[in-house]
């Protein structure tokens, strides 16, 4: 079945880094949009970051832009997240979700989610 | 920046009967709005994209509607398993546009 499972949570230091790993199977991932959106303990969801089916294109939050970077690599199926220069609130669960789009036409909503991967960042 | 704001922040309705909630665009976004299902200790669940269609395997006691800025997801004879928080999200004109944004959520709890 479609699957997306996330991996490379943990607790870092501010100031810090940490990269996250998506493994997608169950579908032909790569033409497919990726997203990656988070959720600090208790709030809502915050869209964080999207990369094309391709990786011709990446877009970012405000909040993250210049910190973190997303990527892929198709032949391995996965999507990743560099994130730097970590911050407090950047502390979250960090979902990755299929875009519903396909190849150049994404939709930009989530289709299918992950199980998340946990971020601490503290001292 | 698109705002969106949902109403109530909770609400208690008790089982089988009818919940609606609300969804207010900062400016339209057409009909690019969508509603996500999230219970506690899991990942939110896609319902309702195009403001309107329901995903793949969704029961037909969810609908959605509205257009513009103005939105509202039904659910028309509340199950045990529907209690959970649910959350609008717009899709219009991005990119670039501006970001994917996210509403704060509706707590729908039993009363």
């Amino acid at each position: 079945q479609v699957q997306l499972v996330e991996s490379g949570g943990g607790v870092v230091q501010p100031g810090g880094s940490l990269r996250l790993s998506c493994a997608a199977s169950g579908f032909t991932f790569s033409t497919y949009g990726v997203h990656w959106v988070r959720q600090a303990p208790g709030k809502g969801l915050e869209w964080v970051a999207f990369t094309r089916y391709d990786g011709s294109n990446k877009y970012y939050a405000e909040s993250v832009k210049g910190r973190f970077t997303i990527s892929r690599d198709n032949s391995k199926n996965t999507v990743y997240l560099q994130m730097n220069s970590l911050r407090a609130e950047d502390t979250a669960v960090y979902y990755c979700a299929k875009d519903r789009g396909y190849s150049s036409s994404p939709r930009y909503f989530m289709d299918v989610w992950g199980k998340g991967t946990t971020v601490t960042v503290s001292s | 920046e698109i705002v969106m704001t949902q109403s109530p922040a909770t609400l208690s309705v008790s089982p089988g009967e009818r919940a609606t909630l609300s969804c207010r665009a900062s400016q339209s976004v057409s009909g690019n709005l969508a509603w996500y299902q999230q219970k506690p200790g899991q990942a939110p669940r896609l319902l309702i994209y195009g403001a309107s269609i329901r995903a793949t395997g969704i029961p037909a006691r969810f609908s959605g509607s509205g257009s513009g800025t103005e939105f509202t997801l039904t659910i028309s004879i509340l199950q045990s398993e529907d209690f959970a928080v649910y959350y609008c999200q717009q899709y219009n004109k991005w990119p670039p546009g501006g970001p994917i944004t996210f509403g704060q959520g509706t707590r729908l709890e039993i009363k």
